[in-house]
């Protein structure tokens, strides 16, 4: 168990929808990056808090937006979804920046758009 | 444009025996390289992480390899257990930034009985 939870654990939608994953990092944790990953891809930064700021941007498309809260907790809202969202979102913590800091990856939402 | 690149895709082989894998890399600047361990539908769990002046980092029956010099690095795993089976991700870092990570798209492998 890393410490970093994530909910729902599951999510079956249709296309045109909104959602919205959640993410509670590590205790202490600062930092929470946000990732997708679909079958046949492998792990594509989205997104990255630090302390409730914005710090780093991937590949997020304009249809992806994420904020994360005073109490650190993060929130990743997917809209107009498409077939082709459906994956695997992560959600990582670290103390601080990347760097050289581990990053301690949560158990992951498994998102269905049908 | 920052690229790994892993090998094999998949490979198989009996429990108790050992195996390498590989990663090869084009990032720049070259900050860190790390080994996860990833099971099937769950979140990667970190191996190691190595900087440009390690060249080798254990964690159990892992054995992390960097060859800065080639951009290359190898992971050994001993004496193979059914629960090794997974997939191995190779992460290089460029930099400080979350945005400077760049993943390979990993090896999957099976340990058969």
């Amino acid at each position: 168990d890393s410490g970093v939870t994530q909910t729902p654990k599951h999510l079956i939608t249709a296309t045109g929808q909104r959602v919205t994953l959640r993410c509670s990092p590590r205790s202490g944790d600062l930092s929470v990056y946000w990732y997708q990953q679909s079958l046949d891809q492998g792990l594509q930064f989205l997104i990255q808090y630090y302390n409730g700021e914005e710090r780093a941007k991937g590949n997020i498309l304009e249809r992806f937006s994420a904020q994360q809260f005073p109490d650190l907790h993060s929130e990743l809202n997917l809209s107009s979804l498409e077939l082709g969202d459906s994956a695997l979102y992560f959600c990582a913590s670290s103390p601080r920046g990347p760097g050289m800091y581990e990053q301690y990856f949560g158990p992951g939402t498994r998102l269905t758009v049908t | 444009k920052n690229q790994v690149e892993q090998s094999p895709q998949s490979l198989i082989i009996l429990e108790g025996k050992n195996c390498t894998l590989q990663c090869n890399y084009t990032v720049s600047p070259f900050s860190n390289l790390r080994w996860y361990k990833q099971d099937t539908g769950r979140g990667p769990v970190s191996l190691t992480i190595m900087t440009f002046s390690e060249n080798t980092k254990s964690n159990g029956r892992y054995t992390a390899t960097l060859d800065a010099d080639t951009k290359q690095s190898s992971l050994h795993i001993t004496a193979s257990q059914l629960s090794d089976s997974a997939s191995y991700i190779c992460v290089v870092g460029a930099g400080g930034g979350a945005d400077g990570l760049t993943f390979g798209k990993g090896t999957h492998l099976i340990i058969q009985p």
